[in-house]
């Protein structure tokens, strides 16, 4: 079974430049999470999906990230426009129904200088 | 609101001696517990969760830990450590409610093994 495949693997972008992320989860998978992990911390929850509908989107700073999740399948998360503090690993994981175990994809590195 | 603290941010055994992780955590609900494994350029990996039934937990690679509501601690352990073990280590910590069930992680625990 394919696991939770993230592109690209490594950004690098100046601020105030825009950039996107993708994710395409496990197949059958309903529920998709985007977390966000700053160096030396644990991941924090930005945004769960279930199929092509916003769960929880508490933790997202909606002034400069959007997500979608279009047909309830691949996702992208998108910074317009990033700063120096964007720069974190970003994971996106994938889960059956809400209440099963998540599954993590290998992240994103974004830097931002 | 739920939140975990790890009590240790690094942590230093010899090869072959027990392995305790600290974790406590605070839920206005019954939460289900999770210990994570973050090995260097590797993804997430579950080791085990506490979703209400034994409150002993067996996991992966030999990891265990005890859900002791009275202390709010779920503590993980391993009798015997390997080279392999060295990584970092989440508690993690999750409250479903309207279909919401994302993971609360905590800090993470750098686990180094000494030869």
């Amino acid at each position: 079974e394919a696991g939770v495949a993230q592109s690209p693997r490594y950004k690098i972008i100046e601020k105030r430049q825009s950039v996107a992320f993708w994710c395409n989860p496990i197949s059958g998978h309903a529920t998709l999470y985007w977390y966000q992990q700053i160096l030396g911390q644990g991941p924090k929850l930005l945004i769960q999906f279930q199929n092509n509908g916003v769960v929880d989107d508490s933790q997202l700073p909606k002034d400069r990230f959007s997500a979608e999740r279009l047909k309830g399948v691949d996702s992208t998360l998108k910074i317009q426009p990033a700063k120096l503090e964007d720069s974190a690993v970003y994971l996106c994981a994938s889960s059956l129904p809400a209440g099963y175990e998540q599954y993590f994809g290998p992240g994103t590195r974004l830097t931002v200088t | 609101a739920q939140s975990v603290t790890q009590l240790d941010s690094h942590v230093s055994v010899s090869e072959g001696t027990p392995v305790l992780l600290r974790c406590n955590y605070s839920s206005s609900y019954s939460p289900s517990l999770f210990w994570y494994v973050q090995h260097p350029n590797k993804g997430l990996q579950l080791l085990l969760k506490y979703t209400s039934a034994a409150t002993l937990v067996k996991g992966i690679n030999g990891f265990e830990a005890e859900f002791k509501k009275s202390e709010t601690s779920f503590h993980l352990t391993k009798p015997s450590a390997h080279m392999s073990d060295a990584a970092e280590y989440f508690c993690v910590v999750s409250v479903s409610g309207g279909g919401a069930d994302g993971l609360t992680f905590g800090k993470g625990t750098h686990l180094i093994i000494q030869p």
